[in-house]
């Protein structure tokens, strides 16, 4: 069984600091995706990243990493020089290369940033 | 607007009407999938549809439940006697096929929100 799990619910930072969102996964597959997306308050699901199961080559995007190890199934995300338009559902998600290539989501992390 | 594009934005029942929803994909993508998403939960897998097809059905669509996707190109979600553990945020997302670089990226639409009272 595939399964996301998201353990925090909600995190405040305060404009500027650095935040790390943490996920972890459990699946037997050996060939899957990992994505994270954003959800602000208008409701839309917005694509942030997807890394494949055989690549485990963290990624800088701006102010945004993604740190993926394979070795304890997680892949947090992190924020650096956190801006108030950050502020957001974040959610980590999972899908196998078989079936019908739904996503597994984690019940997300809600971000405040304070300015 | 080329993005995935969900109708009606929000709905308001009465418990034990029927409601339906509408999703048109991006057009040239034959893959569609309908999500659920409870308040403070992540969106759950529905069911999904190959062209017109419907491949795969999650045990979350009971009964009164039903999708379809007549001409492989828009889809429908009715839900009949809707009860109020109904209320939730509906998405749909399309994609191409896999293909053989094996992945294609999925487009969400902004859901439509249905509040049953």
């Amino acid at each position: 069984a595939q399964k996301v799990t998201q353990a925090q619910t909600e995190i405040s930072v305060v404009e500027k600091e650095d935040v790390t969102l943490d996920c972890v996964y459990e699946t037997r597959d050996t060939t899957y995706y990992l994505f994270w997306y954003k959800q602000p308050p208008s409701g839309e699901l917005v694509f942030l990243i997807r890394r494949n199961s055989f690549d485990e080559q963290n990624e800088i995007s701006g102010r945004y990493s993604w740190n993926f190890q394979k070795s304890t199934s997680s892949f947090n995300f992190t924020i650096t020089a956190s801006q108030v338009v950050d502020s957001a559902v974040y959610f980590c998600a999972l899908r196998m290369q078989t079936g019908a290539n739904n996503l597994f989501f984690g019940t997300g992390t809600r971000l405040t940033v304070i300015p | 607007d080329t993005g995935v594009s969900q109708n009606p934005r929000h709905k308001i029942t009465k418990r034990g009407q029927n409601v339906t929803f509408r999703c048109d994909p991006i057009s040239e993508h034959n893959r569609l999938y309908w999500y659920r998403q409870t308040l403070g939960q992540g969106p759950e897998f529905l069911t999904y549809f190959q062209n017109e097809a419907q491949l795969e059905k999650s045990r979350l669509l009971s009964d009164r439940f039903s999708a379809e996707r007549p001409k492989g190109s828009f889809s429908t979600l009715e839900i009949q006697r809707t009860e109020q553990g109904d209320s939730a945020m509906y998405l749909c997302a399309s994609s191409l096929d896999e293909g053989i670089q094996g992945y294609a990226e999925a487009f969400f639409g902004q859901g439509t929100r249905l509040t049953v009272v």
